[in-house]
């Protein structure tokens, strides 16, 4: 069965923009969870979705947000984009939740804000 | 809080050579340990996991056993080969994924 599909793969904003990721789940799984990885501060949790609802946050400004729709798909938004929000992102499914449950990460979107 | 605390890298090693990557943590709760691996210009793929103590998580050659009374999850392969050059992290799972800083493996020919 397919993996988790992140697009776009690559983007290039600049400083003030806004963007926005998208993450489309295993078929079936109804959890999805968002990283940032970068050199310094390694890979940190975002958010994560389970059936529409946020159920936990990590510690990142009200710029970062995003949501999940009734078919599992969801979506990161970045505002007013910093330099510093220059990352990998990475998305990662799972069935029921991130308790006990496996995790399987998408290829990831790189953002390089200018 | 939750935390997780792995070897620096980088670790260069001959093809066949013993492989150990330390793995320590700290948690609240009982969580599930996991070890990704990340491959050049890659997601994160999940090598092993292991949910509850004793535990023995293995793939491709690669082992780690969940020890509670050392909050330990090392990673270790006998005989490493080129192939197995990436960056490996050790992370647990409770209600979020906390992930080591990450060891970069480097294996030479």
């Amino acid at each position: 069965k397919a993996g988790v599909t992140q697009t776009p793969r690559y983007l290039i904003k600049t400083r003030g923009q806004q963007v926005t990721l998208s993450c489309s789940p295993i078929s079936g799984h109804r959890s999805v969870s968002w990283y940032q990885q970068t050199p310094g501060q390694g890979l940190q949790f975002l958010f994560e979705y389970f059936s529409e609802t946020q159920r936990n946050k990590g510690n990142f400004p009200g710029r970062f947000s995003g949501r999940q729709f009734s078919n599992s798909r969801s979506e990161m938004n970045v505002s007013t984009l910093e330099l510093g929000d220059s990352a990998l992102y990475l998305c990662a499914s799972s069935l029921e939740g991130l308790r006990g449950t496996e995790a399987f990460f998408g290829q990831g979107t790189r953002l390089t804000v200018v | 809080g939750d935390s997780v605390t792995q070897m620096e890298g980088p670790v260069t090693l001959s093809e066949e050579a013993f492989l150990t990557i330390n793995c320590t943590y700290t948690a609240t709760g009982y969580p599930s340990l996991f070890w990704y691996v990340q491959y050049p210009g890659e997601g994160l793929q999940l090598l092993l996991k292991a949910t509850k103590a004793d535990d023995k998580g293995s793939n491709k050659g690669f082992e780690a056993t969940y020890r509670k009374e050392t909050t330990s999850f090392h990673l270790e392969k006998g005989s490493v080969q080129v192939s197995d050059s990436a960056v490996y992290f050790c992370a647990l799972m409770e209600d979020k994924i906390i992930f080591g800083k990450g060891t970069r493996l480097h294996i030479l020919p």
